[in-house]
């Protein structure tokens, strides 16, 4: 069946590199995205992959392996202000968007 | 103003209550949609739009009523909820629909309590 899983929670220092994971099993595959959501906000687009590799984006890199069905989002040089949800959200065959529950990211000084 | 609006952001309203929320981008976009977003659960796809007509219904209840009546304004109708209709309802345009790089833009979200 269809599903998305990502961490509940993940704790990280300010300055440092963090790594949030993303395994999905789909019904086919047209691109994996991330989006953060503060709390009590909107959530905002992050990146799209579509092919293997990683996507650089400043601090925010985003990796797809589409035969291990796996993603990361990497953050690194950890600000305050990335404390956040962050959403996994994989596009079906039909297009409908599947969403992981969210990784909540809590950055600590 | 630019992006996706919600309004309101809180209501409260009881199980005979009939409400309404609203949903307004000034993107030129042609699809929007509702969202439901429920703690530590993923976001659930209620209702698409796609250029006024209605293209996704998943299983949604009838207590639940989407009105589009042109491309940059969504409504959600809302009578005899249910105390577990308490969420936060978001509602986001694309460019398009149906295509792979279907960036979603949201609006903050309507926090509805159902006592």
């Amino acid at each position: 069946g269809q599903n998305i899983d990502q961490p509940t929670e993940m704790t990280a220092t300010e300055g440092a590199i963090v790594q949030i994971n993303c395994t999905y099993q789909t019904s086919g595959f047209n691109g994996l995205f991330w989006y953060q959501q503060h709390a009590g906000e909107a959530p905002t687009f992050l990146s799209y992959n579509v092919l293997d590799g990683l996507e650089e984006k400043g601090r925010f890199s985003s990796f797809l392996s589409r035969s291990k069905g796996y993603s990361y989002l990497l953050l690194k040089e950890l600000q305050m202000k990335d404390s956040a949800s962050y959403l996994c959200a994989v596009s079906e065959s039909n297009y409908q968007l599947i969403w992981g529950a969210g990784t909540k990211l809590i950055i600590k000084p | 103003e630019t992006g996706v609006t919600q309004t309101p952001r809180h209501l409260v309203m009881g199980m005979t209550n009939k409400k309404s929320l609203k949903c307004e981008q000034h993107l030129g976009h042609n699809a929007m949609y509702w969202y439901k977003q429920s703690a530590k659960k993923p976001l659930e796809l209620m209702f698409v739009y796609n250029f006024k007509e209605q293209t996704e219904n998943n299983s949604v209840p009838s207590r639940f009523s989407p009105e589009c009546p042109n491309s940059s304004h969504l409504f959600l109708h809302l009578h005899t909820l249910q105390p577990e209709d308490s969420a936060l309802y978001l509602c986001a345009s694309s460019q398009d629909y149906g295509t792979g790089a279907n960036v979603l833009t949201f609006g903050a979200g309507s926090r509805l309590t159902v006592l």
